[in-house]
């Protein structure tokens, strides 16, 4: 069975620099995952920050931005603002099918 | 500016079938892209229940083989969702949502319609 984990929960000092991980457990992380990232807030639906690992849709912040790092996809927000407190979830790709992560809550704090 | 609207009955009962609709605005359900559903249980993570193709090519979630059939309506521009021998742990939010071709990403997302399952 195919398992993605993120951390259950992080906290960040607002101004702050906080990354997410995001694993699996066929193995390192690479580019053909086609890491995705999606931020989730209360009441909402997701909202989609990054594809394709790296690349941002048109409306995500700068201060987001993906990555691979040491076998995991990554999301890393720089300058975090009490408005990034949510949840996040990264999505990867298995050939016949995607895989979410169980998602991170982060706290800004 | 695409959009997507769920709709179907919020209430359905265990063992029953769940049907949901998608419809569309802003593209195609004949487009490149593929269109797929995601549900969210009360409190719980986001899971991939599966996507179609404009040929109507279809994947689905391993553990949800055998009791999902996602479809296309081409002439009504929308899509849907049938998830068969419902229980309890099918109770959830169901999304539906736009997937770029070329793996660009899922930018639009439906508000979501919660189905609770009742025994």
């Amino acid at each position: 069975q195919t398992v993605v984990t993120q951390e259950p929960s992080l906290t960040v000092s607002p101004g702050g620099t906080v990354t997410l991980t995001c694993t699996s457990n066929t193995g390192a992380v690479t580019n053909a995952y086609s890491p995705n990232w999606f931020q989730q807030k209360p009441g909402h639906s997701p909202r989609a920050l990054i594809f394709g690992a790296t690349n941002k849709h048109s409306w995500t912040p700068a201060r987001f931005s993906g990555s691979l790092l040491r076998g995991k996809a990554a999301l890393t927000l720089s300058g975090v603002l009490p408005e990034d407190e949510a949840h996040y979830y990264c999505l990867l790709y298995y050939g016949d099918a995607w895989v979410f992560g169980g998602g991170t809550k982060l706290t800004v704090l | 500016q695409v959009q997507l609207w769920e709709s179907g009955p919020g209430l359905v009962e265990s063992s029953g079938t769940l049907s949901l609709t998608c419809a569309i605005s802003g593209d195609s359900v004949r487009s490149r892209n593929w269109w797929s559903w995601v549900r969210q249980s009360p409190g719980k993570g986001l899971e991939w229940i599966g996507e179609i193709s404009p040929t109507e090519e279809t994947k689905y979630n391993p553990s949800l083989r055998g009791r999902v059939t996602i479809s296309l309506d081409k002439s009504r521009n929308q899509f849907s969702l049938e998830l068969t021998s419902l229980s309890a742990a099918d109770t959830a939010v169901y999304y539906c949502v736009r997937v770029l071709i070329d793996f660009q990403g899922f930018p639009d997302w439906g508000q979501g319609t919660l189905v609770t399952v009742s025994s």
